[in-house]
């Protein structure tokens, strides 16, 4: 069975500081995907990571993947407000389907 | 504009009621999926579909069924036999196997009343 564990679960910054959220998963994969959700909202897809090795940014937020160690990061980069959100990482299987960490949730404070 | 709508946004169930919760997609995407959200807990899967006519269950199947006669639709009744329905359902599709992820609906909150 995939499990995929995220760490911190609870996460409170400054602004301008730099942060890594990390996702650990079970078995082996090569897909990860990270998702950012708002109080109260939908699931807004961030970044598709389709290979070992794979970076990539968008932002401040920055996320790569290492199939081997079965680890993907989020990196944070000189944080702001905006940022504060939950964010997951999710696991494609073999059976095609994701299974999903339990989400950071991150607030940045002035 | 293409993608997923999930409708109501809140609903509200009395004990012993059985409730479905709508989900339509306009992306042509094969696969729907049922998610289950709760504080502190991640999404955790009811059932999903990979074609029309077909669907499998998730992790936390009991009581809860659904049904997928069209491609575009994928509705989700939660019976009365679920103990504890108050949560965030989200529904989700993707196209080719999730190999760009999913797209999901901007979610249903159901409440016991």
């Amino acid at each position: 069975e995939l499990k995929v564990e995220q760490n911190p679960l609870f996460l409170s910054m400054q602004e301008g500081k730099n942060y890594t959220i990390y996702c650990n998963y079970s078995t082996t994969s090569d897909r990860l995907y990270w998702y950012r959700q708002d109080p109260g909202k939908s699931l807004e897809s961030l970044f598709v990571l389709l290979s070992n090795g794979a970076v990539k940014q968008e932002g401040r937020l920055m996320a790569s993947l290492d199939t081997k160690a079965r680890l993907s990061t989020l990196h944070i980069t000189a944080a702001v407000h905006d940022l504060s959100a939950t964010y997951f990482c999710a696991v494609r299987g073999s059976n095609y389907k994701l299974t999903f960490g339990k989400g950071t949730l991150l607030t940045v404070n002035p | 504009d293409g993608g997923i709508t999930q409708s109501p946004k809140y609903l509200f169930r009395k004990e012993g009621q059985n409730v479905t919760l709508s989900c339509e997609q306009n992306l042509n995407h094969d696969a729907m999926y049922w998610y289950r959200q709760d504080p502190g807990q991640g999404l955790r899967l009811i059932y999903y579909s990979q074609i029309v006519n077909d669907f499998q269950k998730g992790d936390i199947a009991e009581g809860y069924s659904v049904s997928r006669e069209k491609k575009e639709s994928f509705p989700l009744t939660v019976t009365s036999a679920q103990k504890n329905p108050t949560a965030f359902y989200l529904c989700a599709s993707s196209i080719d196997r999730g190999h760009y992820g999913y797209t999901f609906g901007s979610g249903t909150r159901l409440t016991v009343v």
